[in-house]
């Protein structure tokens, strides 16, 4: 199984409401990540998570919250967004947690999220 | 910040011509991947050179790597629709604390 699967597919929010991103991959990869993509823009890296430990924040705002409960799962915890938080949010996993970027990543399909 | 910048932002041919986009990039780097990704959709993994190889192929895909000009392309030959898509380079750099960070990317349009 080389899938990476992400729930929901879309999601629309209101600034002062709190909902979370899922992730979750069966490759047995020890390195996952949370990307932010806007519209004709690369992906931007926010968090990666490696061994089931938060090793890199890319300075990310605290109304994002990652959480890995376990080494096959990644949640993205959202709280009082903002307009302009609104992009596709992209889940990855590779083999090798400790330098994860050496090795090719595996990514979902995304959730489109609208805050509003 | 991105770490590679894509050449040209946009490509359009017509099927069963070649497709080449280039990225170049700042600093020195572990490997260089390059990925699609189809409309709204997640990216899909192409092909990973690292910086001691100089050229690698798989299927219809050719990449070069230049570290002594910080540069990389990508070649796909005989285009069909369905490469119709987005394609970024990545880098991993170790000044970049072992990330990967994506250039800007090349829209490609294959016409029927």
């Amino acid at each position: 199984d080389t899938e990476v699967t992400q729930t929901p597919k879309h999601l629309v929010m209101g600034m002062t409401n709190k909902k979370s991103l899922k992730c979750e991959q069966h490759m047995g990869h020890r390195a996952m990540y949370w990307y932010k993509q806007k519209a004709k823009k690369p992906p931007e890296l926010m968090f990666v998570y490696s061994y089931e430990k938060l090793s890199i924040n890319e300075s990310v705002p605290s109304r994002f919250s990652p959480e890995c409960p376990n080494s096959s799962l990644l949640n993205l915890h959202l709280h009082a967004l903002q307009p302009e938080d609104s992009a596709l949010y992209l889940c990855a996993s590779s083999q090798e947690g400790g330098r994860g970027a050496l090795y090719e990543q595996y990514f979902g399909p995304g959730t489109r999220l609208t805050v509003t | 910040s991105q770490q590679g910048e894509e050449d040209p932002q946009a490509l359009s041919i017509q099927e069963g011509e070649n497709a080449t986009m280039n990225c170049s990039y700042k600093t020195s780097i572990n490997n260089l991947q390059w990925y699609r990704q189809n409309s709204g959709r997640g990216l899909v993994h192409l092909i990973l050179i690292r910086s001691n190889e100089r050229e690698k192929h798989s299927g219809r895909l050719r990449v070069t790597l230049d570290t002594s000009k910080k540069s990389s392309s990508l070649l796909i030959t005989a285009s069909r629709a369905a490469d119709t898509a987005s394609y970024f380079c990545a880098t991993d750099a170790l000044a970049a604390g072992n990330k990967l960070t994506f250039g800007g990317g090349t829209r490609v349009l294959v016409k029927p």
